[in-house]
């Protein structure tokens, strides 16, 4: 069965520090790959999303993922975490085109000051 | 643009009454998508809606579950009678369909919805 998993339920990294988060997916084919980010209270936000090209793709707020084919894996990844980016976030995935996106079960990320 | 609205934001009511969550998709969206989310599940699609039409409710529980879209900017879930295991955050979603490579889902700030 398809699945998106995201190993590391939760996170806690010092401001300034560097972050990856892992999304793996189970899917024959290359699917259509998406990082959403939540904060406390709120709808989910689009950070970036890959469905070909480049491996390496850039969002907003300072982050990037890059889709590794051969691990079936699409961590995202940013240099310097600032306390805002204490939130959860969502890889998910789209595996066929057709809307009906599939959820990782998130990861919620801490920043300390 | 406002966004996505969903309404109300929170709703609290007893074992066996109906509920009904509203959504108002982003003006000119012709996607829209009912999700749940919880911590045991995580975020499951319930159903989508294309240009106002049901694509796939294969997510939708039960028949307790149902979804209208009578207009584009206008969609209800209704659920009826509820159970305590309902209890949840439900999330409206709106897509603009421009083609994969534009793809992006705008989301509403979701229902908090406790079956007491």
């Amino acid at each position: 069965a398809q699945s998106v998993t995201q190993p590391d339920i939760h996170i806690t990294v010092s401001e300034g520090a560097s972050l990856e988060l892992r999304c793996n997916y189970s899917y024959g084919a290359t699917p259509y790959l998406f990082w959403y980010v939540q904060s406390p209270g709120q709808g989910l936000q689009l950070l970036l999303k890959y469905f070909s090209g480049d491996t390496l793709v850039q969002g907003i707020k300072g982050f990037e993922a890059e889709f590794k084919r051969s691990q079936s894996s699409f961590n995202l990844r940013k240099p310097s975490v600032h306390w805002s980016d204490a939130a959860e976030y969502f890889c998910a995935v789209d595996p066929s085109g057709t809307y009906k996106y599939i959820f990782g079960t998130g990861t919620r990320l801490k920043v300390l000051a | 643009d406002a966004g996505v609205i969903q309404s109300p934001r929170h709703e609290v009511t007893e074992m066996g009454q109906e509920v009904t969550l509203r959504c108002k998709p982003i003006s000119g969206h012709d996607y829209l998508f009912w999700y749940r989310q919880t911590m045991m599940r995580g975020l499951e699609l319930l159903i989508y809606f294309n240009n106002n039409v049901p694509i796939d409710d294969s997510g939708m529980p039960e028949d307790r579950f149902s979804a209208k879209m009578p207009n584009a900017s206008f969609s209800t879930l209704k659920i009826q009678p509820s159970e305590p295991r309902d209890s949840a955050v439900y999330f409206c979603a709106s897509s603009l369909a421009r083609g994969k490579a534009n793809e992006k889902l705008f989301f509403g700030s979701g229902t908090q919805l406790s079956v007491l």
